[in-house]
């Protein structure tokens, strides 16, 4: 079983511009969260999709958004780069019935430099 | 909130030697808790959890067990390996959040294991 993917890995970027990440969870996981990971704040929670639904959010500016397709990939947007968007983007998806206990399965990031 | 606080390490020992890593929470609610464990350019993998009071969860030789009375899930390891050397985080699951998903991840430990 393939496991959770997401491109670009690398990607590099300047002041003021705006980036595009994607993730395709595992095989018949619904679920997709989205996660920050710098060294200062270490691991953040961005969102939550379920069923092409934002079911959750975490502490980020609006212009941190995402959505979520009918086959369950997801995409998360970043407009108006700023420096401290330099960061490690984690998605994770999880079956539908997992709730609060299951287990999340992350992707090995998008890495994202902002110039 | 909810928060999760760890030993920021790093943490160096010898191969077999005994690991404890420390980790306390607050939370408003009854999270789950969780170890995940993150080797270089991967992405995190659930290490082990434990969802109520009492309860132990254990996997390849680690272990950690959900102290309700004084807040925490500390990691031991008996025997530690090589292959042990890894970034550790703890977290639990966001009892705030109406859907119970998210996760707030500790700051991580790195741990270095040498021959």
């Amino acid at each position: 079983k393939a496991g959770v993917t997401q491109t670009p890995r690398y990607l590099i970027k300047t002041r003021g511009q705006q980036v595009t990440l994607s993730c395709s969870p595992i095989s018949g996981h619904r679920s997709v969260s989205w996660y920050q990971q710098t060294p200062g704040q270490g691991l953040q929670f961005l969102f939550e999709y379920f069923s092409e639904t934002q079911r959750n959010k975490g502490n980020f500016p609006g212009r941190f958004s995402g959505r979520q397709f009918s086959n369950s990939r997801s995409e998360m947007n970043v407009s108006t780069l700023e420096l401290g968007d330099s960061a490690l983007y984690l998605c994770a998806s999880r079956p539908a019935v997992a709730g609060r206990t299951g287990e999340l399965f992350f992707g090995e990031g998008s890495r994202l430099t902002v110039l | 909130g909810d928060s999760v606080t760890q030993m920021e390490g790093p943490v160096t020992l010898s191969e077999e030697a005994f690991l404890t890593i420390n980790c306390t929470y607050t939370a408003t609610g009854y999270p789950s808790l969780f170890w995940y464990v993150q080797y270089p350019g991967e992405g995190l993998q659930l290490l082990l959890k434990a969802t109520k009071a009492d309860d132990k969860g254990s996997n390849k030789g680690f272990e950690a067990t959900y102290r309700k009375e004084t807040t925490s899930f500390h990691l031991e390891k008996g025997s530690v390996q090589v292959s042990d050397s890894a970034v550790y985080f703890c977290a639990l699951s966001d009892t705030a959040n109406q859907a119970g998903t998210a996760l707030i991840f500790g700051k991580g430990t790195t741990l270095s294991v040498s021959s």
